[in-house]
């Protein structure tokens, strides 16, 4: 398996444009997760979805934000409008969901968004 | 909100000592994980340790597990230059919405030097 495939590796957008991540999760895992990485803030997590659908998405800093699970291969992290503080690291993540919180994650490689 | 918090926030030996990292939690926990993050890189996995475990081996990772002090330690012996990465602690907290989130630590930043 290539692991969790995160698009794009980086991107740098002007403050007001829309920006759309995109995620692949390893084949047979049934929970994904986005993160945000910044060094004030270390990672935090954006919202969580079990078999598609969403969880908990109570990390998603406002209505700016919105994220999808379409199917079971995909997912997106859109941003509209984009702000300069939306600028850091986005992680995508999947696991077996396990029982109690035994959860093991893999991460893909991240998306750098840096907007102006 | 932040589950573990890890100590130093950075920690630089010469390659062939050993390091430890500290973590420390708030709440009960069933597990903690640790994971290793590479400068550009995602992160990844190392080990995960069960409440009712108080040492758990991992090739040249020792980690051990506290739950009455509420903390947790990561010991990396003979270190390596390829062992420098900022390590993280991880544990799981129940949300409102009834779910388990892994919460992560701001990092420890090793640097071996070689």
């Amino acid at each position: 398996d290539a692991g969790v495939i995160q698009s794009p590796r980086h991107e740098v957008t002007e403050m007001g444009q829309e920006v759309t991540l995109r995620c692949k999760p390893i084949s047979g895992h049934n929970s994904l997760f986005w993160y945000r990485q910044t060094m004030m803030r270390g990672l935090e997590l954006l919202i969580y979805f079990n078999n598609n659908v969403p969880i908990d998405d109570s990390g998603m800093p406002e209505d700016r934000f919105s994220a999808k699970m379409p199917n079971a291969s995909f997912s997106t992290l859109k941003i509209q409008p984009s702000e300069p503080r939306d600028s850091a690291v986005y992680f995508c993540a999947s696991s077996l969901a396990g029982g109690s919180g035994a959860n093991v994650l893999t991460f893909g490689a991240g998306s750098r968004l840096t907007v102006l | 909100s932040q589950q573990g918090e890890e100590d130093p926030q950075a920690l630089s030996i010469q390659e062939g000592e050993n390091a430890t990292m500290n973590c420390s939690y708030k709440t009960s926990i069933n597990n903690l994980q640790w994971y290793r993050q590479n400068s550009g890189r995602g992160l990844v996995h190392l080990i995960l340790i069960r409440s009712n475990e108080r040492e758990k081996h991992s090739g040249r990772l020792r980690v051990t597990l506290d739950t009455s002090k509420k903390s947790s330690s990561l010991l990396i012996t003979a270190s390596r230059a390829a062992d420098t990465a900022s390590y993280f602690c991880a544990s799981p907290e129940l949300t409102g919405a009834g779910s388990y989130q892994l919460t992560f630590g701001k990092g420890t930043k090793l640097s071996v030097i070689p």
